[in-house]
């Protein structure tokens, strides 16, 4: 399975948008883009995926370049609920079999 | 949430002693996941399973073994504890109908082998 790179960890401020990028250059035709996030010391949570095409709901936008070896995950208007560490990973549609999560980006929002 | 328990949350054990954690779904989906967490390395999947008696090894497996004789329970046993196993345990599922994408994750179980 395809590896992602992520940058160790981000500061956003309050109210802006954050804009965390994933590299994903090895990834296959039918591997989608997974993100994930988790707060403090819950379980992780997921909040969005895609295959190709730009995706929005209603926690996030995902942005897949078009050669697809990386993407962003926009947070629109950062709140402090949105610290958290945010995991990017690739994998056929529901397919967590051999998935890792990395040490994703711990994004600090800021008052 | 899935409906996803994880017992217990906190553990203390001591080297060398069997240890067995618990990860409960109220929906009966097939497919869970048991992961460990520690710093510097990320969420690593040790087993999953994708029915009952139906498992397989993950990234991490060894010194873990894993059981599932029924649909709603996956445990996870560590025969003999050592140090390097003490770490932050996650159980997922991932549903077969509805949002099948999606991994759903419980509460996590701190275990600290002395």
């Amino acid at each position: 399975d395809a590896k992602t790179t992520q940058p160790p960890s981000m500061d956003c401020a309050e109210g802006r948008a954050a804009n965390l990028p994933c590299n994903h250059s090895t990834i296959s035709g039918n591997e989608y883009v997974y993100w994930y996030r988790q707060i403090h010391s819950q379980g992780p949570q997921y909040i969005i995926h895609g295959l190709k095409n730009n995706e929005t709901n209603e926690m996030a936008s995902l942005i897949i370049t078009e050669d697809r070896k990386s993407s962003t995950l926009i947070l629109p208007h950062a709140t402090l609920r949105d610290t958290a560490v945010y995991y990017c990973i690739v994998s056929p549609r529901g397919g967590y079999q051999k998935v890792t999560f990395g040490t994703g980006t711990k994004l600090q929002v800021i008052p | 949430d899935a409906g996803i328990t994880q017992s217990p949350r906190h553990k203390v054990t001591e080297t060398g002693t069997p240890v067995t954690l618990r990860c409960h779904q109220t929906e009966n989906h097939r497919y869970m996941y048991w992961y460990r967490q520690d710093p510097g390395h990320g969420l690593r999947l040790i087993h999953y399973s994708y029915g009952v008696k139906d498992t397989d090894k993950g990234e991490v497996s060894d010194g873990y073994s894993v059981s599932r004789s029924k649909t709603e329970d996956f445990l996870l046993t560590l025969e003999s504890a050592t140090s390097s196993q003490t770490s932050v345990y996650f159980c997922a599922i991932r549903p077969d109908r509805g949002p099948y994408e999606k991994l759903f994750f419980g509460s996590g179980t701190q275990l600290s082998v002395l």
